[in-house]
């Protein structure tokens, strides 16, 4: 089964600073990779995925996630934080089930909290 | 901007009584979902809806849950007898397509089990 997993329950970092939030993945094929982002008080928000392509993905917000197929791992990143950055963070794969069915399964999420 | 809304924000029950969460998907939207995240776990799929009926659904959606689209505007889930490993944060899913890895998520309900 596909699974993505996020080592860090929690990244701080100061505004200004550069922000990295850590995924790795584990699948059978290729990969589709997915970041999705939730502030307080709101649903999860799509903010970037990787099919294929391209392995430095844009989304929004100014994020940005690096795909590295020799790592596993599917990076977000941004070069200078805001203190609205400030949210959970969640990793995310597509899963192809036996019936043809897509769904995403989603690491455990990472605390982001930018300091001013 | 559109979303899909969901109440309660936060619901507490007793364990063996029956909840009801509820969801209002965006308007032009045909699929829906339900996904879970046990505190500290991963979030997960639970069911797929669409048509008025179930599409797709994972081994935990079990006889003690259902899901139904009672008046063409909310999509609710509802668990028969709640047990304490049910206690998790519950997230609604709309889409337009079939694609859910293009779904809009709602802010979720936490529901707590005691």
């Amino acid at each position: 089964a596909q699974s993505v997993a996020q080592p860090e329950d929690q990244v701080n970092v100061a505004e200004g600073n550069p922000l990295t939030v850590k995924c790795t993945y584990s699948v059978s094929g290729n990969p589709y990779l997915f970041w999705y982002v939730q502030y307080p008080n709101r649903g999860l928000q799509f903010l970037l995925k990787y099919i294929t392509g391209d392995n430095l993905v844009k989304g929004s917000y100014g994020f940005e996630a690096e795909f590295n197929k020799s790592q596993t791992s599917f990076h977000l990143k941004k070069p200078s934080a805001l203190v609205s950055d400030s949210a959970l963070y969640f990793c995310a794969v597509r899963d192809v089930m036996n019936t043809g069915f897509q769904k995403l399964v989603f690491g455990t999420g990472t605390r982001l909290l930018v300091s001013p | 901007e559109p979303e899909v809304t969901q109440t309660p924000s936060h619901q507490v029950t007793q364990m063996g009584q029956e909840v009801i969460l509820r969801c209002v998907p965006i308007s032009n939207h045909l699929y829906f979902y339900w996904y879970r995240q046990i505190l500290g776990q991963k979030v997960e799929f639970l069911v797929s809806f669409y048509n008025n009926e179930i599409s797709e659904k994972s081994e935990i959606f079990d006889d003690q849950f259902s899901v139904e689209r009672p008046d063409g505007s909310n999509f609710t889930l509802k668990i028969r007898s709640t047990k304490l490993e049910d206690s998790a944060m519950y997230f609604c899913a709309s889409g337009e397509t079939g694609d859910n890895t293009e779904a809009f998520f709602g802010q979720g309900t936490r529901l707590t089990v005691v």
